[in-house]
């Protein structure tokens, strides 16, 4: 069936290193994918999103990457701060049917260390 | 604050027992999505609802229903209700039903005993 999977489930960074979060999906349809911070106790929110027409998209210390051919795509944070510290969700969709189903991945625990 | 609002923010109910929880989509998005998020778990889709149809359907048990209604704010019925039903349930919405950003509300926790 449909699955991403999302690695490291866990990952901890000195301030101001890089953090990269790396996903896999295997429905080659996939035409979105967004990232996702949730913060303990609160809704996930949308972070940065990368549709298939694009390989890089980049939003000030954010960055994702996507490789459609190995269906691999990757979450890039620079200068890390503390407040990045939080579970970071990848995401595939397509449309399917009238609709979309979102697969979402199992999710990274961030921490960053000041 | 996203836009979306969902009640009741928490939810405590008995094995066996049925609750409804709620969803009020962001002005202007007609695409309303249910996801179940277990603890410490992933966000899992149920499925989805554009304009008042049922478009999507994720890994949503047979105990479980949803509808959109003609003003566009959703309901997810959970029925039967087990332990293992206790869980964060989140509602999102999108202004169409193609791929775009969802907007995800508070949630209502759910706690079955």
């Amino acid at each position: 069936g449909e699955n991403v999977e999302q690695h490291p489930s866990t990952l901890s960074v000195q301030e101001g290193d890089s953090a990269v979060i790396k996903c896999t999906y295997s429905d080659s349809a996939s035409n979105y994918f967004p990232w996702y911070k949730q913060e303990l106790g609160k809704r996930p929110q949308l972070i940065i999103d990368i549709r298939s027409n694009v390989g890089e998209k980049k939003d000030q210390r954010i960055a994702v990457t996507l490789n459609k051919t190995a269906k691999h795509f990757s979450l890039h944070i620079t200068e890390t701060q503390p407040e990045d510290s939080a579970v970071y969700f990848c995401a595939a969709s397509r449309v399917r049917t009238g609709g979309f189903k979102t697969i979402f991945g199992a999710g990274t625990r961030l921490f960053v260390k000041a | 604050d996203s836009g979306v609002t969902q009640t009741p923010k928490h939810l405590i109910t008995a094995t066996g027992q049925r609750v409804t929880l709620r969803c009020s989509p962001r002005s202007g998005d007609l695409s309303v999505y249910w996801y179940q998020q277990s603890l410490d778990q992933g966000l899992q889709f149920l499925i989805q609802y554009y304009n008042g149809e049922e478009r999507a359907k994720g890994n949503i048990l047979e105990r479980f229903s949803a509808q959109q209604f003609p003003d566009l704010h959703s309901e997810l019925n959970l029925s039967s209700l087990e332990l293992g039903d206790s869980a964060l349930y989140f509602c999102a919405s999108s202004v169409g039903q193609e791929v775009d950003e969802q907007f995800f509300g508070p949630g209502t926790r759910l706690t079955v005993l």
